[in-house]
């Protein structure tokens, strides 16, 4: 069974980059697509973006200047990347296997990440 | 972007009621469309892909229907541990989006 865990720090300062790393279990990350999602404090979810199996990526026009995702297959792990971020990037973010059948069908527990001073 | 809108955004129902939530996508989405659960401080889970399939190990009281840009997720006998947060995705074209949620309560 494939597992997903997020790892990162918990608290960010304003302007900084928010940095996670999503670790796979159970499975290999390769000819798989990969995703993160995020959601704010009682709010619903938005996509950040996604990374292929062949390394391309796609992102979520809102974020698409601030957001870079890579994935490290020797490793079995992707990640994400946020510069310069505020108190609105506030989240609990989840990683997530993106099926080729066009759905998220295996997701991590999901981190908190608050950005404060 | 596909702008996704359920409703109701909150129910009340009881235990073996039938509840039924919509979801309406801004344009024809074909059946790109996924619903998952959301438990109180947990991560979502796949319920239905494809606007109509069922997720493995997922209730068959589940069901979804529709096409185009009119969607529904059917309970078709309210279980207890069916409480929660239900959302739609489109996964039609990027940017993927979810709607904005219906939370369910057991009466």
């Amino acid at each position: 069974q494939v597992q997903l865990q997020e790892s990162g720090p918990g608290l960010v300062k304003p302007s900084e980059t928010l940095s996670l790393t999503c670790t796979v279990s159970g499975g290999s990350i390769t000819n798989y697509s990969w995703t993160w999602i995020r959601q704010s404090p009682g709010k619903g979810l938005e996509w950040i973006g996604y990374i292929d199996h062949s390394g391309n990526t796609n992102y979520n026009p809102s974020l698409k200047s601030r957001v870079t995702i890579s994935v490290d297959t020797s490793k079995n792990k992707f990640s994400l990347k946020m510069r310069s971020v505020t108190a609105a990037d506030t989240a609990v973010y989840y990683c997530a296997r993106y099926s080729s059948g066009w759905y998220f069908d295996h997701w991590g527990q999901g981190t908190l990440v608050t950005v404060s001073s | 972007d596909i702008q996704m809108t359920q409703s109701p955004s909150s129910l009340s129902a009881s235990v073996g009621d039938r509840v039924t939530i919509t979801c309406r996508a801004s344009q024809n989405i074909t059946n790109y469309l996924n619903w998952y659960q959301q438990k109180p401080g947990k991560a979502p889970k796949l319920l239905i892909y494809a606007a109509s399939s069922l997720q493995r190990g997922v209730p068959s009281g589940f069901s979804g229907s529709g096409s185009g840009t009119d969607f529904t997720l059917t309970i078709s006998s309210l279980q207890p541990e069916d409480f929660g947060a239900y959302y739609c995705q489109q996964t039609y074209s990027d940017p993927v989006t979810f709607g904005g949620g219906t939370k369910v309560e057991i009466k």
